[in-house]
C-alpha cells in the first residue's frame, strides 16, 4: 500500500522568508509519480508539479523549487522569498504506475500542510 | 481561471431531496473524476470515468450516482444523503492515465 506523509501540519512565516514543505512517501512500485498541489481558500486544487520515479532532477520554477531524493523517499518543496499569496494548503500526492495503465487519477494524498505567510 | 467548471458552487439540501452536481471541461481530456473532501482532510477519490465509461468506483454508497453524458461533462446525482455527506466535492480531468489532474473549484455541499 502506498502512503504519503507530510509531517508539518501548519507552518507560519513572515513574508520574504524561505520555507520548505516536507513530503515522504512509501510505495512498493518501481514506477510511480509524485505531485504537489496548492489549495487556496477558494477550494480549487492547483497543480504545481509532477515528477516520475525515473527522473531525480531537481526543478526550479520561479520562486518554487523541488528536491526529489529516491534514497530517502522524499519530495520536498521550497518556496523562496515567500509572499502572502502563497498562503494555502499544500498537498503532496503519489500515483502508482502499472503496466496496465489503470492507475488513472488514483492519487494518494498526504494530509496537507497549511502555510500562512504574514505580511 | 480554472478550465474545469463546477456548478453549483454551493448547495444546501435536505435528506429527502434529489440534486445534481455538474462538471464541465473543454481541454479534450479523456478521464474525469469525482473527489470528496471533508474539512481539513485531503481529497478522497470517489469515481473515475475514462472515455465516458465508469472505470473506478471506490465503494461509494449508491446515494451518489455518477453520470458521464459525453467526454466534456460529468454529473453527480445526489439522493437521500446524510448530514455526514456534507463536504467539498471536487471534479477533475486529466489527459491520460498518468497525467496531472486539473481540478475545478468544487461544489460545497451541506446536507441538513
Amino acid at each position: 500500500a502506498q502512503k504519503v506523509t507530510q509531517a508539518q501540519t501548519e507552518i507560519s512565516v513572515v513574508e520574504k522568508e524561505d520555507v520548505t514543505l516536507d513530503c515522504v512517501y512509501e510505495t512498493r512500485d518501481t514506477t510511480y509519480y509524485l505531485f504537489w498541489y496548492k489549495q487556496p481558500p477558494s477550494g480549487e486544487l492547483v497543480f504545481l508539479i509532477r515528477r516520475n520515479s525515473f527522473d531525480e532532477q531537481n526543478e526550479i520554477s520561479g520562486r518554487y523549487s523541488w528536491n526529489f531524493q529516491k534514497s530517502t523517499s522524499s519530495f520536498n518543496f521550497t518556496i523562496t522569498a515567500s509572499q502572502v499569496v502563497d498562503s494555502a494548503v499544500y498537498f503532496c500526492a503519489l500515483s502508482e504506475g502499472n503496466a496496465g495503465g489503470t492507475s488513472y487519477g488514483k492519487l494518494t494524498f498526504g494530509q496537507g500542510t497549511i502555510l500562512t505567510v504574514h505580511p | 481561471d480554472t478550465e474545469v467548471t463546477q456548478t453549483p458552487k454551493h448547495l444546501v439540501m435536505g435528506m429527502t431531496n434529489k440534486k445534481s452536481l455538474k462538471c464541465e471541461q473543454h481541454m479534450g481530456h479523456r478521464a474525469m473524476y469525482w473527489y470528496k473532501q471533508k474539512a481539513k482532510k485531503p481529497p478522497e477519490l470517489m469515481f473515475v470515468y475514462s472515455y465516458e465509461k465508469l472505470s473506478i468506483n471506490e465503494s461509494v454508497p449508491s446515494r451518489f450516482s455518477p453520470e458521464c453524458p459525453n467526454s466534456s461533462l460529468l454529473n453527480l446525482h445526489l439522493h437521500a444523503l446524510q448530514p455526514e455527506d456534507s463536504a467539498l466535492y471536487l471534479c477533475a480531468s486529466s489527459q491520460g492515465t498518468y497525467g496531472e489532474l486539473f481540478f475545478g473549484e468544487g461544489s460545497r455541499l451541506t446536507v441538513l
